[in-house]
């Protein structure tokens, strides 16, 4: 089954401890995106990539960082999470440019940072 | 830069009742633009896109969407709602010419009662 699976579903963590929130997908997708959600804000993206090894920053990066070794696979690493990045994470991959082809969002991830 | 507004953070309708979700964008380039549906508890799926093709595009489950340059619109419709269509729907834009992003909008609770 075509899908994007995210890892872990919810998590509950405190200010200052590292934690990487894993992306993987099945379609040999080359773009893979991140973004949070927030009530009132809608989704925005964090970070974003177009292929192994190429990443850019999105709207609202500070704080977080990616890496993309592998073409499945692309973790959000939150170095020292603090209260206000606490929200709803998405990943998201598509065959192409986001702004042109289907993005196939995974099933979130919940993050509480106390 | 370009931005989407969506007006009514919830609409609420009968089951049986004409569904209107309105977008209005802003771009200075020809936009790609996409509606995507969250039911609870999962991601984000594709409703339907515009790629400058025809101006009505149909999508999944009934729903539809027509693309009106002179007002810069593109509201989604489906004329008689179903239960099922309750979840949030997002609207969103492409950036730019480069097509690497996607731009949100804050998104519509549609609240279908019996």
């Amino acid at each position: 089954e075509a899908q994007v699976t995210q890892n872990p579903r919810y998590l509950i963590t405190v200010t200052g401890k590292k934690l990487t929130v894993t992306c993987s997908q099945n379609m040999n997708h080359e773009y893979m995106s991140w973004y949070r959600q927030d009530p009132g804000l809608g989704l925005r993206q964090i970070y974003y990539s177009m292929n192994v090894e190429a990443t850019d920053k999105g709207d609202v990066p500070e704080g977080y960082k990616v890496s993309r070794k592998e073409k499945r696979n692309f973790p959000l690493i939150l170095e020292s999470p603090s209260p206000n990045q606490t929200s709803l994470y998405f990943c998201a991959s598509s065959p192409g440019l986001a702004g042109r082809e289907t993005q196939y969002f995974g099933p979130g991830t919940r993050l509480l940072v106390l | 830069a370009q931005s989407v507004t969506q007006l009514g953070s919830h609409v609420s309708v009968s089951e049986g009742a004409l569904v209107l979700l309105r977008c209005n964008y802003s771009s200075s380039v020809p936009p790609y633009l996409f509606w995507y549906v969250q039911y609870p508890n999962q991601g984000l799926q594709l409703l339907l896109k515009y790629t400058s093709a025809a101006t009505l595009v149909k999508g999944i489950n009934g729903f539809e969407a027509e693309f009106k340059k002179s007002e810069t619109s593109f509201h989604l419709t489906k004329p008689s709602a179903h239960m099922s269509d309750a979840a949030e729907y997002f609207c969103a834009v492409s950036e730019g010419t480069g097509f690497q992003k996607l731009v949100f909008g804050t998104g519509t609770r549609l609240l279908v009662s019996p």
